[in-house]
């Protein structure tokens, strides 16, 4: 298993500038979460998903939208880039939705 | 919401024990977590902790719960460079989503 794989590692978006962070996982996982990482902060829950089909709202959502429309994946869209989403980004995915994998990050820069 | 914090920072010498606390306000959290990252890299899961047992061990690493004080601790027993990271606290704050503290740095000198 590749367990949970993020792309791409790093990227260099323009304000304005729109993206999607891709993240997959073969583990016939049903819950998979993104989160955010900066400095000083910890992590932040940004959306997640308990089943394809099925998404829900994190504790910091606005500027993100998300989909699952399979299993494996759940990309993560940035729709208007601003410096603010400047940060690093995990991935992560759950059998029982407790015990939770993350992926090794998108390292994004917006300028 | 839940609040999770932690100390920021601790410096051991190798050999020593390392104690990491951890503090929640959630006392409905189900599952407790310790991860750890490593510089550039993602997050490990180290051990868990469910919320009905006080005390679990794994090799080298002991976690404590105190449910009535909501404290969370991990021991990291003869503690070596290698276990230089970032170390996040972590509980359930919903099914299948975490809350995370911020983290406490380890720096362990030789």
């Amino acid at each position: 298993n590749a367990g949970v794989t993020q792309t791409p590692k790093f990227q260099v978006l323009k304000t304005g500038q729109s993206m999607t962070l891709q993240c997959a996982q073969d583990m016939n996982h049903e819950y998979m979460s993104w989160y955010r990482q900066d400095p000083g902060m910890g992590l932040r829950l940004i959306h997640y998903s308990v089943g394809a089909g099925i998404t829900d709202q994190g504790e910091v959502p606005n500027g993100y939208n998300v989909s699952r429309s399979t299993t494996e994946d759940f990309p993560l869209r940035l729709l208007s880039a601003a410096p603010s989403q400047t940060s690093v980004y995990f991935c992560a995915s759950s059998y029982n939705g407790y015990e939770q994998y993350f992926g090794p990050g998108t390292r994004l820069t917006v300028t | 919401g839940e609040d999770v914090e932690q100390s920021l920072f601790l410096s051991v010498r190798e050999g020593d024990s390392s104690v990491i606390n951890c503090t929640y306000t959630d006392s409905s959290s189900t599952y407790l977590y310790w991860y750890k990252q490593e510089p550039g890299a993602g997050l490990q899961l180290l051990t868990y902790i469910f919320s009905n047992m006080d005390m679990k061990q794994d090799q080298r690493l002991t976690v404590l719960l105190n449910k009535k004080d909501k404290h969370l601790s991990l021991r990291i027993a003869d503690t070596q460079t290698g276990d230089s990271a970032i170390y996040f606290c972590a509980v359930n704050s919903g099914y299948s989503t975490l809350t995370f503290g911020k983290g406490t740095m380890l720096l362990v000198s030789p």
